[in-house]
């Protein structure tokens, strides 16, 4: 495609309920990212995937956070039983490799209540 | 550990006044830098990058940034601001790993610029 892709654009949970999250890399690219932007504040490292191999997941807060690629494209985050802490802008991010320039998504604006 | 801090969460300009929005690294490795800018309900777009070339950086809209390691910093400017560039700010620092980098960013930075 184009850009990245991301869906849904706007998500409310209830607070416990499962969420996924989706992402569609630009074509091609190797790597792919996601960070979490809370409110005010700048976006924080996730996890990281090379192809379908998630090489990283150093930034994932609990083990409530789940994401994977199967098929070294589109990459699925999923919040098990989500809580309030968990509301923010979830931001995918693609890259031609692991060290070029990553394009950012539009985000995923989840909110928990 | 590489980190960034952005000085100042909002910064208001009058149209066609200089635009200066301020960032400092600390970084045990030569450092590459970023400054992204995000509008309302989008994405990270990126602004420009230094990557050890040369220390002032020119991108996009009219915007450059200069790379002073003896102050630690990586400030951005605009000689004249435009509406158009109200918007948040952000400066990054790349983590490099191994195979792969990441992005650790300053909190961010609201520019506000009145007519």
């Amino acid at each position: 495609g184009a850009g990245v892709s991301q869906s849904p654009r706007y998500k409310v949970a209830k607070r416990g309920q499962d969420v996924a999250l989706r992402c569609d890399p630009i074509s091609g690219h190797v790597s792919l990212f996601w960070y979490q932007q809370a409110l005010g504040q700048g976006p924080e490292f996730l996890t990281y995937f090379q192809n379908e191999a998630q090489l990283d997941k150093s930034g994932l807060p609990s083990d409530r956070f789940f994401a994977e690629r199967p098929e070294g494209s589109v990459s699925t985050l999923k919040i098990q039983r989500t809580q309030q802490e968990d509301s923010a802008v979830y931001l995918c991010a693609s890259s031609a490799e692991g060290y070029t320039e990553a394009f950012f998504g539009q985000g995923t604006r989840l909110t928990v209540v | 550990a590489q980190s960034v801090t952005q000085l100042g969460s909002h910064v208001s300009v009058s149209e066609g006044a200089l635009v200066l929005l301020r960032c400092n690294y600390s970084s045990s490795v030569p450092p590459y830098l970023f400054w992204y800018v995000q509008y309302p309900n989008q994405g990270l777009q990126l602004l420009l990058k230094y990557t050890s070339a040369a220390t002032l950086v020119k991108g996009i809209n009219g915007f450059e940034a200069e790379f002073k390691k003896s102050e630690t910093s990586f400030h951005l400017t605009k000689p004249s601001a435009h509406m158009s560039d109200a918007a948040e700010y952000f400066c990054a620092v790349s983590v490099l790993n191994s195979g792969y980098s990441t992005l650790t960013f300053g909190k961010g930075t609201m520019l506000l610029v009145s007519p």
